[in-house]
C-alpha cells in the first residue's frame, strides 16, 4: 500500500524553525488531513497533532500543524535537544481504505 | 488511567502462528476503534490492523490481507490479533493504538520475531 512521503531527515540549529512536510494525495492528505507522531528511539509514539491539526494537552505551543493541498507541515519553532527525534505523518486513505503512515523524518537538531 | 498494555509475542518459525492481546483501561473500550500497527527494527511505523467498537467492521492492510484476523472482547476490554502464516518480513514491534481521529494512544508493543 502506497505511503505518505516525508523526508528522510531535517537538520536545524538550536533556536531555530523547522518544518517538516508530508506529501499524500487527494485520498489521504488532501481529504481529511493528516496527523503527527514523534518518537524517541525505543519509545513508542506520542501524537503531536490530530488531523485537524489540533494539538492534545501537554503538546509545546512550539510546535503547530497545518496542510495545504496533499501537503501538510509541521512546523517547530525555538528548537530544543529534546526536539531531536523522529516526525511521523498518518492518514487515513478513502481509496485503499486504510491508514498509511510517512516514511519518518529525522529532525537533527545542531 | 488511559493504558494499553500488549503480550503474546515471542519467536516463531516461519509458516508459525502467534496470537497477540491488548489488554485496554482508563476509557470506555467499547465506543473506539482499535488498531495494531508495527515497526521493524530500525524501521518506520506500519499500519496492520483495525477493528471498530462492536466488532463488525475489520480492516487490514494489504500485506497481512489472508493471513492475519483482528478480533475483540469488549467484556474484556482485550483486542486480539492472530497471526497466521508468518514469515520473516513480519519481525517487528507490535503496537496496540486507538484514538479518535488520530493514534494518540499507544501501548509499549510487544516483539515478534520470525526466524528458523
Amino acid at each position: 500500500q502506497a505511503g505518505l512521503t516525508q523526508p528522510p531527515s531535517v537538520s536545524k540549529g538550536l533556536r531555530q524553525t523547522a518544518t517538516l512536510t508530508c506529501t499524500g494525495n487527494n485520498n489521504n492528505v488532501g481529504d481529511q488531513g493528516a496527523a503527527w507522531l514523534q518518537q524517541y528511539q525505543g519509545h513508542p509514539p506520542i501524537l503531536l497533532s490530530d488531523r485537524s491539526n489540533n494539538r492534545p494537552s501537554g503538546i509545546s505551543e512550539r510546535l503547530s500543524a497545518s496542510r495545504s493541498g496533499n501537503t501538510a507541515s509541521l512546523t517547530i519553532t525555538g528548537l530544543q535537544p529534546e526536539d531531536e527525534a523522529d516526525y511521523y505523518c498518518s492518514a487515513w486513505d478513502r481509496s485503499l481504505n486504510a491508514w498509511v503512515f510517512g516514511g519518518g523524518t529525522k529532525l537533527t537538531v545542531l | 488511567e488511559v493504558q494499553l498494555v500488549e503480550s503474546g509475542g515471542g519467536l516463531v518459525q516461519p509458516g508459525g502462528s502467534l496470537r497477540l492481546s491488548c489488554a485496554a483501561s482508563g476509557f470506555t473500550f467499547s465506543n473506539f476503534w482499535m488498531h495494531w500497527v508495527r515497526q521493524a527494527p530500525g524501521k518506520g511505523l506500519v499500519w496492520v490492523s483495525g477493528l471498530n467498537g462492536d466488532g463488525s467492521s475489520t480492516l487490514y492492510a494489504d500485506s497481512v490481507k489472508g493471513r492475519f484476523s483482528i478480533s475483540r472482547d469488549n467484556a474484556k476490554n482485550t483486542v486480539f490479533l492472530q497471526m497466521n502464516s508468518l514469515r520473516g518480513e513480519d519481525t517487528a514491534l507490535y503496537y496496540c493504538v486507538t484514538g479518535g481521529n488520530a493514534f494518540s494512544i499507544w501501548g509499549q508493543g510487544t516483539m515478534v520475531s520470525v526466524s528458523s
